[in-house]
This record gives structure tokens, C-alpha cells and sequence, in this order.
């Protein structure tokens, strides 16, 4: 089955203490990218991946690391957490799944920083 | 600034009625896409288009160009319809979100 895998679903942690949300597609996807999603605020775009060891910044990359070893795999790095990171995060790549062209999208990670 | 307008917030509609969500965009958009997001918060792309109309089941989507404008149409509408629905545009490689739209189906 066509899918985007992310990991945890829920997190909660403290200040400061560095962690990684991981994101995997098995769809050979190029493209794939992070998004945030606030009450009030919708979703907005963290960074992009165009493919393998090229990524670049979305509207709202402050306080976020990716990188993208493997086509399959693009983490996102928190390195010190701040409750304004507190946020429901998802994963998403951009590609032919079989059926359709376009995104598909991961469960959600919802992160609590305290 | 890239901008996603969508509207209305919310929807509420009885069982079997024909649904309207708009969403109007700035230029130079690469696609548009029409998202359903439930209640237990998972999305799932409905359509991506560039041109004219889409079908799939009692969903259809449009856009004009032109007009900077696509509409999501649902038909025969069904308590299983209710989800946020939210409008993202394709400008180059970034996605924009509108804010959504939330609809509730009654019975």
C-alpha cells in the first residue's frame, strides 16, 4: 500500500531536549515536505525536499533542522524544542501513487513541549 | 504575498444537499488542490488541478484560470461528508493552505 509513515503520534517533551519526528514514503517519491498545523493558523509549510540532498526552506523553517540522506526518508530535527513548537505536525510526498499524481500525506505526529 | 482565500468557515447542511466550498488564490499558482481533513486528523488529497474539472463519486472540483477561483462541489451530501476541507495552492514548489472550511452533514 501507497503510504507516508510517521513517527511518534504523540510526543510530549520538554525544553530543550533535542528530537527527531521520522517521516518514510514507499512510493519513490521525490518530493517530499513538512507541514504544521495550528488552531487559528492553518497549515503552513516547514521546509521541502526536491530530492536527495536538496532541501530548502518553507514560510515557517525557524527552529527546525531536515535532512534527506535517502530518497525514502526525511526527518525532521527539532535540536531545542520551545512550547511555541507545541504544534500537529505531518509529513507529506508529492508523486504518482498508483492511481493519481499529487500529495499523500502522513498521520500526524502531535508534539507537546512543556 | 501568496495568498489562499477560502470560504465560507462553516457549512452546515442537511442530508442529500448539494454542497458549494470556494477558494480564490494570487497568480502564478502551479496547481490547486482540495484536501479532506476528519476529525481524527488525518488529510487525504482529494484532487490536483491546473485546468478545468475533476470528478470523483459525488465530488467534483473546478477552476478558472481566468477568474483565479476553484470550487469544490459535493453532491447528494451524506453525514460521512463531514470533515474540514482546506484548499492549498501550488506556488512552484510551496504549498499554501486556506484555512478550511468546516462542514457538518446532519441526518
Amino acid at each position: 500500500e501507497a503510504q507516508v509513515t510517521q513517527n511518534p503520534r504523540y510526543l510530549i517533551t520538554v525544553t530543550g531536549k533535542k528530537l527527531t519526528v521520522t517521516c518514510s514514503q514507499n512510493m519513490n517519491h521525490e518530493y517530499m515536505s513538512w507541514y504544521r498545523q495550528d488552531p487559528g493558523l492553518g497549515l503552513r509549510q516547514i521546509y521541502y525536499s526536491m530530492n536527495v540532498e536538496v532541501t530548502d526552506k518553507g514560510d515557517v523553517p525557524e527552529g527546525y533542522k531536515v535532512s534527506r540522506k535517502e530518497k525514502r526518508n526525511f526527518p525532521l530535527i527539532l535540536e531545542s524544542p520551545s512550547p511555541n513548537q507545541t504544534s500537529l505536525y505531518f509529513c507529506a510526498s508529492r508523486g504518482w501513487t498508483g492511481i493519481n499524481y499529487g500529495y499523500t500525506f502522513g498521520s500526524g505526529t502531535r508534539l507537546t513541549v512543556v | 504575498k501568496n495568498e489562499v482565500e477560502q470560504s465560507p468557515q462553516n457549512l452546515t447542511a442537511q442530508e442529500g444537499e448539494f454542497i458549494t466550498i470556494n477558494c480564490s488564490y494570487s497568480v502564478g499558482i502551479s496547481a490547486l488542490h482540495w484536501l479532506q481533513q476528519h476529525p481524527g486528523g488525518g488529510i487525504v488529497s482529494l484532487f490536483m488541478l491546473s485546468s478545468g474539472k475533476k470528478k470523483h463519486g459525488r465530488l467534483i472540483a473546478t477552476i478558472n484560470i481566468q477568474e483565479k477561483h476553484s470550487s469544490l462541489h459535493i453532491t447528494a451530501s451524506h453525514p460521512r461528508d463531514s470533515a474540514v476541507y482546506i484548499c492549498a495552492a501550488s506556488y512552484g514548489n510551496k504549498l499554501v493552505f486556506g484555512a478550511g472550511t468546516i462542514l457538518r452533514v446532519k441526518s
